[in-house]
Protein backbone atom coordinates (compact mmCIF):
# COMPACT_ATOMS: atom_id res chain seq x y z
CA UNK A 1 0.00 0.00 0.00
CA UNK A 2 1.24 3.88 0.07
CA UNK A 3 3.39 4.62 2.55
CA UNK A 4 5.04 8.19 3.50
CA UNK A 5 8.09 8.00 5.60
CA UNK A 6 10.10 10.39 7.59
CA UNK A 7 12.83 9.11 9.48
CA UNK A 8 14.00 12.29 11.54
CA UNK A 9 11.89 11.90 14.54
CA UNK A 10 13.74 15.03 15.92
CA UNK A 11 16.21 17.45 14.36
CA UNK A 12 17.84 20.48 16.34
CA UNK A 13 19.54 23.63 15.21
CA UNK A 14 20.03 26.99 16.22
CA UNK A 15 19.00 30.04 14.70
CA UNK A 16 20.30 30.86 10.87
CA UNK A 17 20.97 27.53 10.60
CA UNK A 18 20.03 25.24 7.63
CA UNK A 19 17.19 22.82 7.67
CA UNK A 20 17.18 19.64 5.72
CA UNK A 21 13.95 17.28 6.32
CA UNK A 22 13.66 14.00 5.04
CA UNK A 23 10.38 12.60 3.28
CA UNK A 24 10.31 9.61 0.86
CA UNK A 25 7.02 8.54 -0.42
CA UNK A 26 5.52 5.16 -2.24
CA UNK A 27 2.45 5.31 -4.14
CA UNK A 28 1.10 3.51 -7.38
CA UNK A 29 -1.14 6.97 -8.00
CA UNK A 30 0.16 10.27 -9.64
CA UNK A 31 1.16 11.94 -6.25
CA UNK A 32 0.07 15.09 -4.77
CA UNK A 33 2.11 15.92 -1.71
CA UNK A 34 1.99 17.95 1.20
CA UNK A 35 4.00 19.37 4.07
CA UNK A 36 2.23 20.36 7.15
CA UNK A 37 3.11 22.02 10.24
CA UNK A 38 1.80 22.12 13.72
CA UNK A 39 2.39 24.72 16.34
CA UNK A 40 1.98 24.01 20.08
CA UNK A 41 -1.70 23.77 21.10
CA UNK A 42 -2.90 23.97 17.32
CA UNK A 43 -4.35 21.89 14.62
CA UNK A 44 -1.77 20.98 11.87
CA UNK A 45 -1.59 23.90 9.12
CA UNK A 46 -0.81 23.42 5.33
CA UNK A 47 2.31 24.91 4.56
CA UNK A 48 3.13 23.88 0.94
CA UNK A 49 1.35 21.27 -1.84
CA UNK A 50 3.15 20.01 -4.80
CA UNK A 51 2.01 18.30 -7.53
CA UNK A 52 3.25 16.33 -10.49
CA UNK A 53 2.23 19.29 -12.36
CA UNK A 54 4.60 21.76 -10.69
CA UNK A 55 7.25 19.63 -9.03
CA UNK A 56 8.25 22.77 -6.27
CA UNK A 57 6.48 24.64 -3.95
CA UNK A 58 7.59 27.48 -1.75
CA UNK A 59 5.90 29.43 1.18
CA UNK A 60 7.35 31.01 4.19
CA UNK A 61 11.14 31.05 3.23
CA UNK A 62 10.32 26.51 3.03
CA UNK A 63 10.77 25.23 0.15
CA UNK A 64 10.52 21.22 -1.32
CA UNK A 65 10.79 19.47 -4.43
CA UNK A 66 9.20 16.53 -6.01
CA UNK A 67 11.86 13.69 -7.06
CA UNK A 68 9.69 11.31 -8.98
CA UNK A 69 13.09 9.32 -9.55
CA UNK A 70 13.95 9.02 -6.33
CA UNK A 71 10.04 9.27 -4.83
CA UNK A 72 11.52 12.19 -2.21
CA UNK A 73 9.90 14.98 -0.96
CA UNK A 74 12.43 16.71 0.99
CA UNK A 75 11.81 20.41 3.38
CA UNK A 76 14.29 22.73 3.38
CA UNK A 77 14.77 26.23 4.45
CA UNK A 78 18.12 27.99 3.86
CA UNK A 79 18.23 30.07 7.62
CA UNK A 80 15.69 28.60 10.33
CA UNK A 81 14.43 31.07 12.90
CA UNK A 82 13.12 30.36 16.68
CA UNK A 83 9.49 30.98 15.27
CA UNK A 84 9.91 27.83 12.97
CA UNK A 85 9.74 25.19 16.43
CA UNK A 86 6.99 23.23 15.68
CA UNK A 87 6.23 19.32 14.31
CA UNK A 88 6.23 19.30 10.40
CA UNK A 89 4.43 16.65 8.62
CA UNK A 90 4.98 15.29 5.34
CA UNK A 91 1.93 13.92 3.69
CA UNK A 92 0.61 11.98 0.70
CA UNK A 93 -2.90 12.60 -1.25
CA UNK A 94 -3.48 9.07 -1.97
CA UNK A 95 -7.00 8.51 -4.29
CA UNK A 96 -8.63 10.98 -1.63
CA UNK A 97 -7.22 9.76 1.58
CA UNK A 98 -4.28 11.33 3.16
CA UNK A 99 -1.04 9.19 4.40
CA UNK A 100 0.63 11.00 7.35
CA UNK A 101 4.47 10.69 8.21
CA UNK A 102 4.95 10.35 11.97
CA UNK A 103 6.46 13.76 11.87
CA UNK A 104 9.34 15.56 12.65
CA UNK A 105 10.37 17.99 15.79
CA UNK A 106 12.20 21.27 14.96
CA UNK A 107 13.42 22.80 18.32
CA UNK A 108 15.71 25.72 17.47
CA UNK A 109 18.01 25.97 20.31
CA UNK A 110 18.59 29.59 21.59
CA UNK B 1 -12.96 32.99 6.87
CA UNK B 2 -12.78 29.35 6.25
CA UNK B 3 -13.24 27.74 9.64
CA UNK B 4 -13.75 24.05 11.35
CA UNK B 5 -14.83 25.02 14.96
CA UNK B 6 -14.34 21.78 17.60
CA UNK B 7 -16.20 21.78 21.04
CA UNK B 8 -15.67 21.11 23.72
CA UNK B 9 -11.72 22.06 23.38
CA UNK B 10 -11.57 19.93 26.15
CA UNK B 11 -13.41 17.25 28.06
CA UNK B 12 -12.99 14.83 30.94
CA UNK B 13 -14.93 12.05 31.70
CA UNK B 14 -14.74 8.30 33.64
CA UNK B 15 -14.39 4.90 32.10
CA UNK B 16 -17.74 3.23 30.36
CA UNK B 17 -18.87 7.18 30.01
CA UNK B 18 -20.50 8.44 27.08
CA UNK B 19 -19.07 11.74 24.63
CA UNK B 20 -19.59 13.16 21.91
CA UNK B 21 -17.48 15.37 20.30
CA UNK B 22 -18.53 18.23 17.64
CA UNK B 23 -17.57 19.92 15.26
CA UNK B 24 -18.31 22.50 12.23
CA UNK B 25 -16.94 24.03 9.30
CA UNK B 26 -18.10 26.76 7.46
CA UNK B 27 -15.84 25.78 3.82
CA UNK B 28 -18.95 24.54 2.00
CA UNK B 29 -16.11 21.26 1.75
CA UNK B 30 -17.87 17.61 1.20
CA UNK B 31 -15.37 15.93 3.06
CA UNK B 32 -14.78 15.94 6.66
CA UNK B 33 -12.28 13.98 8.95
CA UNK B 34 -11.80 12.68 12.31
CA UNK B 35 -8.22 11.76 13.19
CA UNK B 36 -6.56 10.96 16.74
CA UNK B 37 -3.20 12.30 17.31
CA UNK B 38 -0.78 10.58 20.49
CA UNK B 39 2.90 10.47 20.87
CA UNK B 40 4.94 8.37 19.10
CA UNK B 41 1.75 7.41 16.38
CA UNK B 42 1.25 11.11 14.56
CA UNK B 43 -2.28 11.83 13.12
CA UNK B 44 -4.58 8.49 12.48
CA UNK B 45 -7.67 8.44 10.42
CA UNK B 46 -10.83 7.16 12.68
CA UNK B 47 -14.08 8.01 10.13
CA UNK B 48 -14.68 10.53 7.37
CA UNK B 49 -17.31 11.42 5.75
CA UNK B 50 -18.30 12.57 2.01
CA UNK B 51 -21.28 14.19 2.91
CA UNK B 52 -24.76 15.07 5.05
CA UNK B 53 -25.61 10.92 5.75
CA UNK B 54 -22.64 9.18 4.52
CA UNK B 55 -20.08 7.78 6.86
CA UNK B 56 -16.34 5.78 6.08
CA UNK B 57 -14.28 3.93 8.30
CA UNK B 58 -10.76 5.28 8.39
CA UNK B 59 -8.17 3.11 9.85
CA UNK B 60 -8.62 3.08 13.78
CA UNK B 61 -12.37 3.00 13.76
CA UNK B 62 -12.68 0.69 16.61
CA UNK B 63 -14.68 2.08 19.80
CA UNK B 64 -16.03 5.26 17.66
CA UNK B 65 -19.44 6.09 15.67
CA UNK B 66 -19.66 9.16 13.94
CA UNK B 67 -22.65 10.74 12.14
CA UNK B 68 -22.23 13.60 9.59
CA UNK B 69 -25.88 15.58 10.11
CA UNK B 70 -25.50 18.47 7.85
CA UNK B 71 -22.58 19.09 5.59
CA UNK B 72 -21.14 21.46 8.20
CA UNK B 73 -21.77 18.74 11.00
CA UNK B 74 -20.04 15.98 12.05
CA UNK B 75 -19.57 14.16 15.26
CA UNK B 76 -17.58 11.51 17.04
CA UNK B 77 -19.16 10.00 19.68
CA UNK B 78 -17.27 7.72 22.04
CA UNK B 79 -20.63 5.26 23.77
CA UNK B 80 -18.42 3.26 26.20
CA UNK B 81 -14.98 5.20 27.17
CA UNK B 82 -11.98 4.01 27.80
CA UNK B 83 -9.00 5.39 28.79
CA UNK B 84 -6.91 4.06 26.02
CA UNK B 85 -9.00 6.59 23.87
CA UNK B 86 -7.52 9.01 25.87
CA UNK B 87 -5.88 11.48 23.25
CA UNK B 88 -5.93 14.81 21.09
CA UNK B 89 -8.68 14.48 18.46
CA UNK B 90 -8.44 16.72 15.15
CA UNK B 91 -11.37 17.21 12.93
CA UNK B 92 -10.66 18.75 9.58
CA UNK B 93 -12.51 19.43 6.01
CA UNK B 94 -11.74 19.66 2.73
CA UNK B 95 -13.48 20.00 -1.11
CA UNK B 96 -12.69 16.82 -1.80
CA UNK B 97 -11.26 17.04 -4.71
CA UNK B 98 -8.21 15.60 -6.29
CA UNK B 99 -5.21 17.74 -4.16
CA UNK B 100 -7.45 19.52 -1.89
CA UNK B 101 -5.42 20.16 2.07
CA UNK B 102 -7.57 19.33 4.70
CA UNK B 103 -8.26 22.38 6.76
CA UNK B 104 -7.79 21.52 10.56
CA UNK B 105 -9.93 22.34 13.90
CA UNK B 106 -7.77 23.62 17.05
CA UNK B 107 -8.52 20.25 18.43
CA UNK B 108 -9.98 18.56 21.40
CA UNK B 109 -8.55 17.10 24.08
CA UNK B 110 -9.95 13.95 25.65
CA UNK B 111 -9.03 12.22 29.43
CA UNK B 112 -10.92 9.17 30.11
CA UNK B 113 -9.97 8.37 33.71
Amino acid sequence: GDSVTQMQGQVTLSEDDFLFINCTYSTTWYPTLFWYVQYPGEGPQLLLKVTTANNKGISRGFEATYDKRTTSFHLQKASVQESDSAVYYCVLDSNYQLIWGSGTKLIIKP
Amino acid sequence: EAAVTQSPRNKVTVTGGNVTLSCRQTNSHNYMYWYRQDTGHGLRLIHYSYGAGNLQIGDVPDGYKATRTTQEDFFLLLELASPSQTSLYFCASSEGNNNQAPLFGEGTRLSVL
